[in-house]
This record gives C-alpha cells, sequence and structure tokens, in this order.
C-alpha cells in the first residue's frame, strides 16, 4: 500500500498549482481519500476530503472556495487544484487513505511522503 | 470551531512512562485517532478507535479516553519514541476532521 504526491514547487501569491496522489497496493475506488497539510514548524491540518463511494467531498474553512479536490478511479489518482494561493499555503501537502466510513473521522493510514508547496514572491 | 487541546511538550527519562492528553468535547461521542511524526518523516497512526493499536505498533503504546479527554500512553518509553504526536477526531458541527496542535515528546 503507497501513496506518492507529486506537483509541488514555488508559486506566487495569486498563483495556482494543481497536486497529485498516485496509489498503489489496494482498491483505490473503494476508499476516501484525503489531504491534510502541515505549514513549517507548525501542526497538521486538515485541507479536504474526496468520499470513496459516491461523490461526497468536504473542505477545511481556510481553503474552501480556492481549493479544489478530484480524483480519478481509473488511474487511481487523487488530486488538488489550488487557485488564489496566499503565503500562508505554503506547507508540505500530504494525501492519506481514510479506513472508516463514512469519511470526516480522521482515521488515516497510510499518508504519502507529502510534497512541498511555497507561495512567495 | 472545534479544538483538540495537547500540552505542547511532554519530557520522561527512558524506561518512563509517558502520558500525552488530547481534550474535546466531543470527545465522548467521537473516536480520537493518534499519529506519531519523527522529524522529516510523515504522520504514521498508531492509535485507532481510542484504545486500537494497528498491526506493527509496539505494545508499549496505547490509548484511552475518559469523558472529554483521550490519553496516549507510552509505558516504557524509548529514545526511538521521541516525535511530535497528533490527536484527531471529529468536529461533530460538521463532520469535518479536526488535529490538535501536537505534543512534542522529548526521551531523555
Amino acid at each position: 500500500v503507497q501513496l506518492v504526491e507529486s506537483g509541488g514547487g514555488l508559486v506566487r501569491p495569486g498563483g495556482s498549482l494543481r497536486l497529485s496522489c498516485v496509489a498503489s497496493g489496494f482498491t483505490f475506488s473503494a476508499y476516501s481519500m484525503n489531504w491534510v497539510r502541515q505549514a513549517p514548524g507548525k501542526g497538521l491540518e486538515w485541507v479536504s476530503s474526496f468520499s470513496g463511494a459516491g461523490s461526497d467531498i468536504k473542505y477545511g474553512d481556510s481553503v474552501k472556495g480556492r481549493f479544489t479536490i478530484s480524483r480519478d478511479n481509473a488511474k487511481n489518482s487523487l488530486f488538488l487544484q489550488m487557485n488564489s494561493l496566499r503565503d500562508d499555503d505554503t506547507a508540505v501537502y500530504y494525501c492519506a487513505r481514510e479506513l472508516r466510513e463514512p469519511h470526516g473521522q480522521g482515521w488515516f493510514d497510510p499518508w504519502g511522503q507529502g510534497t512541498l508547496v511555497i507561495v512567495s514572491s | 470551531s472545534y479544538e483538540l487541546t495537547q500540552p505542547p511538550s511532554v519530557s520522561v527519562s527512558p524506561g518512563q512512562t509517558a502520558r500525552i492528553t488530547c481534550s474535546g468535547d466531543a470527545l465522548p461521542k467521537r473516536y480520537a485517532y493518534w499519529y506519531r511524526q519523527k522529524s522529516g518523516q510523515a504522520p504514521v497512526l498508531v492509535i485507532y478507535e481510542d484504545k486500537k493499536r494497528p498491526s506493527g505498533i509496539p505494545e508499549r503504546f496505547s490509548g484511552s479516553t475518559s469523558g472529554t479527554m483521550a490519553t496516549l500512553t507510552i509505558t516504557g518509553a524509548q529514545v526511538e519514541d521521541e516525535a511530535d504526536y497528533y490527536c484527531c477526531s471529529t468536529d461533530s458541527s460538521n463532520n469535518h476532521v479536526v488535529f490538535g496542535g501536537g505534543t512534542k515528546l522529548t526521551v531523555l
């Protein structure tokens, strides 16, 4: 079971970036998937989740209206489209599989290694 | 907004018992989960559904709850247990995931 994120990098304030997470070793479509971020030297912050069954989507208040989560079950992939990026979006972004339904409970295993997003001018 | 409160730091000597607490009003109704994060690494699940231990996690790790508090206990802490520990649960008002602020465990 493995999750591999990519797509991080340096972007200017107001810019956009799209993160990807490719899953392997499990039936991707059967699980809810999440994005969690960690600003430098700070704690974990839940960002967004996408249910396995159906298409229920949740966003944290700090990203709602700016970020869009999506998934492609045929490609075992999870995405996070980030628009209108701000300095305080700078963080390592992790994807994580959720093991309990309905989603939104916090049982995450495993986590990917993370991808770093830096928002700076 | 819903908050989970953890002490910023806990320090013990090797072989002692470390207890890390997590306080939240919804914990009597919602499960608590615990994650260990070593420096430069991704978080790892160490306790799920309040008190269950995933395979591969040493038996010295245990979880418990009482009222609005969840506790992670490391019995006989080892130097390799030094890490940041995060509790995690659900905001029952909107079913969104919430993390505690994290506790830095020092074993020396």
